[in-house]
C-alpha cells in the first residue's frame, strides 16, 4: 500500500494562477480531507468529502474548490491564488465514524509546500 | 463547536525521562475520538495513539500513553524514556463521531526538545 500520496511536493505560483494539488490514497477509505498549516500552527479543515460524490466546507474553504468523483483522489483546486494561500497543505483520509479501537484515524499524505508570490 | 487547547508552546525534556504534552478538549457531544500526532522536521504527520471517549481504560503504545481524564476533559500524552528522536512538534486532534463535523480539529501543538 502506498498510503495517502500527494503531488506536487512543492509549488511556486504567481498570484492569480490558478493550480490544483492532487490526493490519492489506496485504503478504501471513505472520508477524505484537506488541511492547511500556517507557520507555527495546528492544521485548519478546508474541505472534506465523506464519499464519492459528496464534499462540504470545512473551517477556510474561500478560495478553495474541491471534487470527489471516486474513492480514491480527491484534488484540491485554487482557484486564483494570493499570497495568503502560501502554506504546506495536508490531505488525509480514514474509515468511518465509530469511535471504538482507533476507527477514524486520519493517515496524512507527505503534505504540498506551495507559495504564491 | 469542538476546541483542543494545548497550553505548552514549548517544552524541554533530558534523555531518558519521562514528560507530559497537556490537552484539554472542549466538546458537548457525547461520543468523540481523541489523537496525537506527531510531526518531525522533514514535515510529515505521524499518527501516535488514540483515544475514544467511551474507552475505559487508558490508551498506550510502546512509549507513548494517553492520560484521559473525562471529568476534567484532559488527554495528556505521556512519553516515556524520551529518545533524542522524540524531538518533534506534537499536535493533539479530536473527531466527533455524530453530526456532520466529523473531521479532526486540531490545537496549536507543542515542540518537544529532548535534550542529550
Amino acid at each position: 500500500n502506498a498510503g495517502v500520496t500527494q503531488t506536487p511536493k512543492f509549488q511556486v505560483l504567481k498570484t492569480g494562477q490558478s493550480m490544483t494539488l492532487q490526493c490519492a490514497q489506496d485504503m478504501n477509505h471513505e472520508y477524505m480531507s484537506w488541511y492547511r498549516q500556517d507557520p507555527g500552527m495546528g492544521l485548519r479543515l478546508i474541505h472534506y468529502s465523506v464519499g464519492a460524490g459528496i464534499t462540504d466546507q470545512g473551517e477556510v474553504p474561500n478560495g478553495y474548490n474541491v471534487s470527489r468523483s471516486t474513492t480514491e483522489d480527491f484534488p484540491l483546486r485554487l482557484l486564483s491564488a494570493a499570497p495568503s494561500q502560501t502554506s504546506v497543505y495536508f490531505c488525509a483520509s480514514s474509515y468511518s465514524t465509530t469511535p471504538s479501537g482507533g476507527a477514524g484515524t486520519q493517515y496524512f499524505g507527505p503534505g504540498t509546500r506551495l507559495t504564491v508570490l | 463547536a469542538q476546541k483542543i487547547t494545548q497550553t505548552q508552546p514549548g517544552m524541554f525534556v533530558q534523555e531518558k525521562e519521562a514528560v507530559t504534552l497537556d490537552c484539554t478538549y472542549d466538546t458537548s457531544d457525547p461520543s468523540y475520538g481523541l489523537f496525537w500526532y506527531k510531526q518531525p522536521s522533514s514535515g510529515e504527520m505521524i499518527f501516535l495513539i488514540y483515544q475514544g471517549s467511551y474507552d475505559q481504560q487508558n490508551a498506550t503504545e510502546g512509549r507513548y500513553s494517553l492520560n484521559f481524564q473525562k471529568a476534567r476533559k484532559s488527554a495528556n500524552l505521556v512519553i516515556s524514556a524520551s529518545q533524542l528522536g522524540d524531538s518533534a512538534m506534537y499536535f493533539c486532534a479530536m473527531r466527533l463521531y455524530s453530526g456532520s463535523a466529523r473531521q479532526l480539529t486540531f490545537g496549536s501543538g507543542t515542540q518537544l526538545t529532548v535534550l542529550p
